[in-house]
């Protein structure tokens, strides 16, 4: 079946404009996370979608960062006024999101990710 | 260990080459490690994952271990390939929550 899915695959903007990125699940999937790749960083956590439970944005690094899931399925990233920190590899995962003990366990499952470039 | 870390950073092998990764990772608030490739202009691909003290798993001929006790997994493979060239990410969950938290990884290269 149809793996997780973003687009736009690469987004060049300038400093101070907003952005959206989208994440297409795998369907049946309840469970949505969004993480991002700064250059020479790690992956970093930014937000995580359950079900109908209010979102966990534990991550998000500033209040500049939003995101939406509606209907459970497609979920949009959104980054007001660009800064060039903000350039990154933006990648969604999606999981069949169990029983909350079984989540941990669960293999989450990655988007080709959104390349972002802040000038 | 705060953080999960990874060495070495990055790796060069020859193909046939038998070689292994280390992820490090808090040893306390355990539940799960999980451990990822992600080839260029690729997704990340799920390899392995991991929860119990002691746990081996196989894939091909690719294996990990896990020390949840002292904190550390390893990755093995065994006769490399060119098309094992990729970035080796370890993440584990430290908290009953479910956010990976990912090391830096180990980038791998394969050559024939």
């Amino acid at each position: 079946g149809a793996g997780v899915s973003q687009s736009p695959s690469n987004k060049v903007t300038e400093k101070g404009k907003d952005v959206e990125l989208r994440c297409d699940p795998i369907s049946g999937h309840t469970a949505l996370y969004w993480y991002r790749q700064s250059l020479g960083q790690g992956l970093e956590f930014l937000i995580y979608f359950q079900g109908n439970s209010a979102p966990d944005k534990s991550g998000l690094p500033s209040d500049r960062f939003s995101a939406e899931r509606t209907g459970g399925s497609v979920s949009t990233l959104t980054i007001q006024r660009t800064q060039q920190e903000d350039s990154a590899v933006y990648l969604c995962a999606s999981s069949f999101g169990g029983l909350a003990g079984e989540v941990v366990r669960e293999t989450q499952y990655f988007g080709p990710g959104t390349r972002l470039l802040v000038l | 260990i705060l953080n999960v870390e990874q060495s070495p950073q990055s790796l060069h092998v020859q193909e046939g080459d038998s070689t292994n990764f280390t992820c490090s990772f808090p040893s306390s608030n355990f539940y799960a490690l999980h451990w990822y490739r992600w080839e260029t202009a690729k997704s990340p691909e799920a390899l392995f994952v991991m929860t119990l003290n002691g746990d081996e798993k196989k894939k091909g001929r690719i294996s990990a271990t896990l020390n949840t006790k002292e904190g550390y997994s390893y990755l093995y493979i065994k006769g490399s390939q060119p098309e094992d060239s990729a970035t080796y990410l370890c993440a584990s969950i430290l908290f009953p929550g479910y956010a990976l938290n990912f090391g830096k990884g180990t980038s791998l290269l394969v050559t024939p």
